[in-house]
């Protein structure tokens, strides 16, 4: 059972905008940056986003981030076939001194 | 460019004693820059944080599996490892090991991020 929950599924059709919500607690997100990881299969995760809403070199801007107190979001515009993958988002937990992980979302594109 | 690549036994029985290793190339471990992590993965399930190294043999680990892990640096080699003890079925997982860096502020986290990770290795527990 993941610290962070997420919803196991999500979809929508090109070029709409999704969002991926991720739910903590006052020991995680509440206190700590939010990243998103995007994961295609057979493939290692890649980091999307970090302290909330910062994007790595490299990452696309049609994905931004946000948190408000213990929730935090990845919001993906402009949605394109490619974009078709499993999102997960982690964080430091103060309680259990780590990283904590929700339990991904599966992105399908219709 | 940072790469890191794990090796492993790949295959391995109940309640022995695998050690995983990661090799980093493009940055030196012992910079005392960056935390190395260990992240694993059962089949079809979500992302499990086993620990993490710093310079010095500073660790810190998942409680869940604290007990039966120890993560190690070897600078002369530019490695780091994972070893995990009485390991069952539920072991069986892709292991990634990655870079973890910070920002801190007066001893405050004030950024943290998990980037690059390697492609990972498959160990299955099986007898």
């Amino acid at each position: 059972q993941s610290m962070l929950t997420q919803p196991p599924s999500a979809s929508a059709t090109p070029g709409q905008r999704v969002t991926i919500p991720c739910s903590g607690g006052s020991s995680n997100i509440g206190r700590n940056g939010v990243s998103w990881f995007q994961q295609f299969p057979g493939r290692a995760p890649q980091l999307l986003m970090y302290d909330n809403n910062r994007r790595p070199t490299g990452a696309r801007d049609r994905f931004s981030g946000s948190k408000s107190g213990t929730s935090a979001s990845l919001a993906i515009s402009g949605l394109q076939s490619d974009d078709e993958a499993d999102y997960y988002c982690a964080t430091w937990d103060d309680s259990v001194n780590g990283w904590v992980f929700g339990g991904g979302t599966k992105l399908t594109v219709l | 460019q940072v790469q890191l690549q794990e090796s492993g036994p790949g295959l391995v029985t109940p309640s022995e004693t695998p050690t995983l290793t990661c090799t980093v190339s493009g940055d030196a471990i012992n910079s005392g820059h960056y935390y190395w992590t260990w992240i694993r993965q059962s089949a079809g399930k979500g992302l499990e944080w086993i620990g993490r190294v710093y310079l010095g043999g500073v660790t810190n680990y998942n409680p869940s599996l604290k007990s039966r892990v120890t993560i190690s640096l070897d600078t002369s080699k530019n490695q780091f490892s994972l070893k995990l003890t009485s390991v069952t079925a539920a072991d069986t997982a892709v292991y990634y090991c990655a870079r973890q860096g910070e920002v801190t502020l007066g001893g405050v986290v004030e950024m943290n991020w998990i980037d690059p990770w390697g492609q990972g290795t498959l160990v299955t527990v099986s007898s």
